[in-house]
């Protein structure tokens, strides 16, 4: 079992729609969880982090927190064709390893 | 401007023949790391370093050698690289080593090992 695991997609989405992206991670004692975008041929860069159940949201985005079941989300609100990218998500035990998924292709269609 | 420099961004090489791939940060961040990125296989962690002199394996060391004998600088050395090397390879700088670190990328390098 992969420790982080995403869905490599791709997800299709209109422009203005709400996209949902999902992670599962196999660490219960997994204490902090980001999302990086990642552009074709560009490097990740970090969109947002969330460490507490619940919902964190900045802009049109939100991560979701649930250690219970151990997943975390990110929603897109609005969608546009500049989000169109890969979305990496990323947890981290405490310690000094970043361990991340493979990733899920977003395509926001006009 | 605050950021993560490689250099070179792109190399073609052959087997066997020793490269450095240089990485730099100019925001006085502790702690440095590389990582590969290969289809299919996502970003996995080659080695780290928490401070100066202090660096520890990643998940996929073999290969690899680093160095920090700077805190703003953190070589990758492919002794005798490989084909199974060609890759696409990220040097990362965070503020901390704890937990919550918030990694910053460089733009990339793409190995290519003929």
């Amino acid at each position: 079992q992969k420790e982080v695991e995403q869905n490599s997609g791709p997800l299709s989405v209109p422009e203005g729609a709400i996209a949902s992206l999902n992670c599962t991670y196999s660490d219960r004692g997994s204490q902090s969880f980001f999302w990086y975008r990642q552009y074709s041929g560009k490097s990740p860069e970090l969109i947002m982090f969330i460490y507490s159940n619940g919902d964190k949201e900045d802009g049109r985005f939100t991560a979701q927190l649930n250690k219970a079941s151990q997943y975390v989300s990110l929603l897109i609100r609005d969608s546009q064709p500049s989000d169109s990218a890969t979305y990496l998500c990323a947890v981290s035990g405490g310690g000094n390893k970043l361990t991340f998924g493979t990733g899920t292709q977003l395509k926001v269609e006009l | 401007e605050a950021q993560v420099t490689q250099n070179p961004r792109y190399l073609i090489t052959v087997t066997g023949k020793k490269l450095t791939v240089t990485c730099s940060q100019n925001m006085n961040h502790e702690y440095m790391s590389w990582y590969r990125q290969d289809p299919g296989l996502g970003l996995r962690q080659i080695y780290y370093s928490m401070n100066v002199e202090v660096t520890d394996k990643g998940d996929v060391p073999e290969g690899y050698k680093v160095s920090r004998k700077e805190k703003r600088n953190f070589p990758l050395i492919l002794e005798s690289p490989s084909p199974n090397q060609t890759s696409l390879y990220f040097c990362a700088s965070s503020i901390s080593t704890g937990a919550g670190q918030t990694q910053y990328f460089g733009p990339g390098t793409r190995l290519l090992v003929l």
